[in-house]
């Protein structure tokens, strides 16, 4: 009865190859997100979806798309990995809007670019 | 200049203690605030949230906001070694941002039996 979860777990790849992940919540959450942690641990915010209306896209380089084929599923794919792409990519949902939410963040998926 | 600032430590405590985690933050918009838990090769948990300045308390944990000061704060009374964690604070303006929250770097907290 995982609330949020994400599949695969650990990721190892080499550079300029393209790689999915995917993440799935049973919270019935409007709002789904992808966080992006450093290795100092620093965690950033990349994209939001509410209904599967893209809400919040951060700096991120077009090589990241997310896709949300419904409201419970967010999933993230990664064109031409580079080296700074490894990271712990965390995925998230919350219920509120417009005021200030309760996230429930996934496992995460540990990308490691080669 | 980040725009929640946290001490990322470590701390090395032992158990009973009172532990103290602060925050500061820049962003006068911010108006939630929150604070995770974060346990080795896992994901960030929930532990407490609150809105405006105040304490909120939830058995050993208790926040405290000062929005005055910008400051942000928990502590734990009576820690335990399965409280070992990084602890993570974090803010949003809520409105059209409600989705972006920000994190400051995370605390990492060890309590030694």
């Amino acid at each position: 009865d995982t609330a949020v979860s994400q599949t695969p777990k650990y990721l190892v790849t080499q550079m300029g190859n393209d790689k999915s992940i995917k993440c799935e919540q049973n919270l019935g959450h409007d709002t789904m997100y992808w966080y992006k942690q450093d290795s100092k641990k620093f965690l950033k915010i990349m994209f939001s979806y509410n209904n599967k209306e893209l809400i919040i896209n951060e700096t991120v380089p077009n090589r990241f798309s997310p896709k949300s084929p419904d409201k419970a599923h967010l999933n993230l794919h990664i064109n031409s990995l580079e080296l700074g792409d490894s990271a712990v990519y965390f995925c998230a949902s919350s219920q509120e809007t417009g005021g200030g939410g309760r996230f429930y963040f996934g496992p995460g998926t540990r990308l490691l670019v080669l | 200049q980040k725009e929640v600032e946290q001490d990322p430590g470590p701390l090395s405590v032992p158990e009973g203690a009172i532990v103290s985690l602060n925050c500061t933050y820049s962003n006068s918009a911010f108006q939630y605030f929150m604070w995770y838990r974060q346990y080795s090769r896992k994901g960030p948990e929930l532990l407490m949230y609150t809105y405006s300045s105040g304490n909120k308390e939830d058995g050993r944990f208790t926040a405290q906001v000062d929005k005055s000061s910008k400051y942000i704060s928990l502590f734990i009374r009576d820690s335990q070694p399965s409280d070992s964690a990084t602890y993570l604070c974090a803010s949003n303006a809520g409105g059209t941002s409600y989705g972006k929250l920000t994190f400051g770097q995370g605390t990492i907290l060890t309590v030694h039996p």
